[in-house]
């Protein structure tokens, strides 16, 4: 069974720039994430999908972050215009409900961002 | 607040020793809890899952306990290997309408050979 798969693996730019993430989780799986990793922290939520519908999206700071999962399979992320402070991991996650309950989540090997 | 702490955030052990790391939480209404590894650069990978209804999950040399009265979950790892040295974090999800995780800051195993 394929992962979650994530590109680019990693994204250089300036700031002011604008940027863009692709995932594609795994097959069958309703439920996707989008995680910031800051260096030396633990992951941290940005935007949950159920199928193309946003669950939760109460930390995405939406005046720069966008994210869209159209046809509820892949999904992207965006960063319009980019701030140092945006410098991290986005990891994006998959899981799916088993039995009525949430199964573990699997994650993507990540895009590193490095705004200048 | 939600919060979970890790300790220590960082450990060195000889190869072959058993250890322990620790995971506690704020808020004992969980709805599961999973620990994952993750190596420099890497993504996360998931080593075990345990739903608010267990006290125990294993794979392996890995062993994963729950008392969530306490707020607690200890990762147990068996005669460990140079290849398990990785930072370890756990995540715990509340609430069965998202299942979305709060992590701890994670404890750095470093295995000596």
């Amino acid at each position: 069974e394929a992962g979650v798969a994530q590109s680019p693996r990693y994204k250089i730019i300036e700031k002011r720039q604008s940027v863009a993430f692709w995932c594609n989780p795994i097959s069958g799986h309703a439920t996707l994430y989008w995680y910031q990793q800051i260096l030396g922290q633990g992951p941290k939520l940005l935007i949950q999908f159920q199928n193309n519908g946003v669950v939760d999206d109460s930390q995405l700071p939406k005046d720069r972050f966008s994210a869209e999962r159209l046809k509820g399979v892949d999904s992207t992320l965006k960063i319009q215009p980019a701030k140092l402070e945006d410098s991290a991991v986005y990891l994006c996650a998959s899981t799916q409900l088993r039995g009525g309950r949430y199964n573990e989540q699997f994650f993507g090997p990540g895009t590193r961002l490095t705004v200048l | 607040k939600q919060e979970v702490t890790q300790i220590p955030a960082a450990l060195s052990v000889p190869e072959g020793e058993n250890l322990v790391l620790n995971c506690s939480f704020t808020d004992s209404a969980i709805y599961n809890l999973q620990w994952f590894r993750q190596d420099p650069g890497k993504g996360l990978t998931s080593l075990l899952l345990i739903q608010s209804s267990q006290r125990e999950q294993t794979s392996g040399r890995l062993n994963a306990s729950l008392d969530k009265s306490s707020g607690r979950s200890t990762l147990y790892i068996a005669a460990s290997q140079p290849g398990d040295s990785a930072t370890y974090l756990c995540a715990v999800a509340y609430g069965g309408a998202t299942n979305k995780l709060i992590f701890g800051t994670g404890t750095l195993l470093a295995v000596q050979p």
